[in-house]
């Protein structure tokens, strides 16, 4: 089953707005990762955070990571039109000697320009 | 460029029928996955393999088979293909020791209609 869950599953802001997308999981993990998807591509990996770190920053990227209440926030700041895409987090967790990924379902972002 | 190569881009099969996936990857990495993404579903595990020489299965293993070729080339078989197959099929890779630090590298997908 899956274990992240993203919320909210869409999002629409205006250009220059900031974005926070929040991801929930259900079992402990060894780090938390987030993707981004354009229309139609693949998946690009955007940042990571490991299990005993709190926040992450990677440009215009904010991660934060609760364990507690097995929770994460994206935030993306002075959003821009390039940054409308679909944005999965996903969890990894170690098994049968690999470490796997488990997607949530995504939350679809539109920047209005 | 460096990375993970998909072939065929797009397919369409009737039902019944049988195809491979292939998949590449020239980053040396000791991992690599199959996932399926459907509409309002994320993307669901298939098979993974996590060096050369071994397979095992993921989520949604059913009416799949894979071979790890080498430690470059992962592929998906459908031996005979259902409407329920239709997705989009992504391939990563990932450096094991690593995976700790770094994330995946995906394909650029395969899209397959099954009618």
């Amino acid at each position: 089953s899956q274990q992240g869950e993203e919320d909210p599953q869409a999002l629409s802001i205006q250009e220059g707005e900031n974005a926070t997308m929040n991801c929930s999981y259900k079992t402990s993990i060894n780090n938390l990762q987030w993707y981004r998807q354009n229309s139609g591509r693949g998946l690009v990996h955007l940042i990571l955070i490991r299990s005993n770190e709190r926040e992450k920053h990677s440009g215009r990227l904010r991660v934060t990571l609760d364990t507690s209440k097995k929770s994460s926030s994206l935030l993306i700041t002075a959003s821009r039109a390039a940054d409308t895409a679909s944005y999965f987090c996903a969890t990894a967790y170690s098994g049968a000697g690999s470490y796997q990924l488990t997607f949530g379902k995504g939350t679809k972002l539109s920047v209005i320009p | 460029n460096a990375g993970v190569t998909q072939t065929p881009k797009f397919q369409v099969l009737k039902t019944g029928q049988s195809m491979t996936l292939q998949c590449a990857q020239d980053m040396n990495h000791n991992s690599m996955y199959w996932y399926r993404q459907d509409p309002g579903m994320g993307l669901r595990l298939i098979y993974y393999s996590a060096s050369e020489g071994t397979t095992d299965k993921g989520e949604v293993p059913n009416g799949y088979n894979v071979s790890r070729l080498n430690k470059r080339e992962f592929s998906l078989r459908l031996e005979s293909a259902a409407p329920s197959q239709t997705s989009v099929y992504f391939c990563a890779s990932g450096l094991k020791r690593d995976i700790r630090n770094y994330g995946y590298t995906f394909g650029s997908g395969t899209r397959l209609t099954v009618v």
